[in-house]
């Protein structure tokens, strides 16, 4: 079965860098999309971008533009997500989420999350 | 970009009760509108994608139904599990989700 697991809950500084792992197993990795998406305390759901697995192909939201940087490792299955210049505003739960077919934008598996904390 | 609005931001109802949750785009977006499912401490879960397919898995008493710039998802009839914040999605063109329609219980 389709599985992406996240690594652990992280506590930075502001102006830091934070890199979440998303490990996938259960699918051939470099066969579907894998979106990141976060969602701050208590608010909605806000995409990131998506990597293409297979080339390492990329595109970002403009609003992370300059600051995030998604890469994969195909020898071990796993998508990262790096985030540079945290704010306090950064702090969230960050996803992993692989497209349902190849690329389609439709988020149909998810990791389990990983917190990001932001604070001084 | 394409904005995503949603209404209501939340609503009450009781098990039993026929849930109708709207979704409305700036623009045209075809049928490319997919519904997802969030508790409170989970990821969400995909219920509906291309406007009106249910995910495999996902109770028939969920549906979705439009296209072009309005859409809808309905539970038929509402269970104890289906509490939760109900989020739309575009994927016409650059993902973004809609804010949200939290459904409480009354």
């Amino acid at each position: 079965q389709v599985q992406l697991v996240q690594s652990g809950a992280e506590v930075k500084k502001p102006g830091a860098s934070v890199k979440v792992s998303c490990k996938a197993s259960g699918y051939t990795f470099t066969g579907y999309y894998m979106h990141w998406v976060r969602q701050a305390p208590g608010q909605g759901l806000e995409w990131m971008g998506w990597i293409n697995p297979n080339s390492g192909g990329t595109n970002y939201a403009q609003k992370f533009q300059g600051r995030v940087t998604m890469t994969r490792d195909t020898s071990i299955s796993t998508a990262y997500m790096e985030l540079s210049r945290l704010r306090s505003d950064d702090t969230a739960v960050y996803y992993c989420a692989r497209d349902r077919v190849a690329v389609a934008g439709i988020l149909s598996y998810w990791g389990q999350g990983t917190l990001v904390t932001v604070s001084s | 970009d394409i904005q995503m609005t949603q209404s209501p931001s939340s609503l009450s109802a009781s098990v039993g009760d026929r849930v109708t949750i709207t979704c409305r785009a700036s623009q045209s977006i075809s049928s490319y509108l997919n519904w997802y499912q969030q508790k409170p401490g989970k990821a969400p879960k995909l219920l509906i994608y291309a406007a009106s397919s249910l995910q495999s898995g996902v109770p028939s008493r969920f549906s979705g139904s439009g296209s072009g710039t309005d859409f809808t998802l309905t539970i038929s009839s509402l269970q104890p599990e289906d509490f939760a914040t109900y989020y739309c999605q575009q994927s016409y063109s650059t993902p973004y989700f809609g804010p949200g329609t939290k459904v409480d219980i009354k």
